[in-house]
């Protein structure tokens, strides 16, 4: 069975500092993983994936994320955040196989930029 | 710009009356979900259609119900909401065919906010 884990329920930020939020994941095979931010009363926006390749995965707004196999891990980073990028994130991962699989989500990491 | 539609984005509905939340796109996507979040959690996935297959998950309970009746449309019925049902209810879609694997996102609703009185 497919899982992720994103170990921090809040990350705190300033802006215009480094942000990373994190992830890990335990799927058999090599897997397909996801970042989605949710804003208030929003549905889920697709940041950025990975599905093989270069383990730097860049995406939209200015995110970015490493793909790390040995430790199982998908960070999420900005090099400088903004007091907008505060919102709610979920890392997802889905098996390569199966052509209508199905998503497993984080339990969510709220961001705070703060001024 | 292509998207996918949920109308109502707030519905409000009294306990124990049959009520159905929509959800239209136009990407012409062949798979399409309904999750169920409560407070900021994780999306927890009622059932999908692929195509016209309808799947839906071991948990889900018997008061949930989807018809899909078009490409574009999908209707989430819950028959008798019950307090535990106030919750945002998400459809998203994604493209799928065979032969290729499942690394498309999926894309989102907005989705519709249910209130049970």
């Amino acid at each position: 069975a497919q899982s992720v884990a994103q170990p921090e329920d809040q990350v705190n930020v300033a802006e215009g500092n480094p942000l990373t939020v994190k992830c890990t994941y335990s799927v058999s095979g090599n897997p397909y993983l996801f970042w989605y931010v949710q804003y208030p009363n929003r549905g889920l926006q697709f940041l950025l994936k990975y599905i093989t390749g270069d383990n730097l995965v860049k995406g939209s707004y200015g995110f970015e994320a490493e793909f790390n196999k040995s430790q199982t891990s998908f960070h999420l980073k900005k090099p400088s955040a903004l007091v907008s990028d505060s919102a709610l994130y979920f890392c997802a991962v889905r098996p390569p196989t199966g052509t209508a699989s199905k998503l497993t989500f984080g339990t969510g990491t709220r961001l705070q930029v703060t001024l | 710009d292509a998207m996918v539609i949920q109308n109502p984005r707030y519905q409000v509905t009294q306990f124990g009356k049959p009520v159905t939340l929509s959800c239209s796109q136009t990407l012409n996507h062949n798979v399409m979900y309904w999750y169920q979040q409560k407070s900021s959690q994780a999306p927890k996935l009622l059932f999908h259609y692929y195509d016209k297959d309808f799947n839906n998950e071991a948990d889900t309970p018997d008061n949930f119900q989807s018809r899909r009746p078009n490409t574009s449309f999908c209707f989430l019925d819950i028959r008798s909401p019950g307090l535990g049902d106030a919750a945002m209810y998400l459809c998203a879609t994604r493209v799928a065919a065979g032969g290729v694997s499942s690394n498309q996102p999926q894309h989102f609703g907005d989705g519709t906010r249910l209130s049970i009185l």
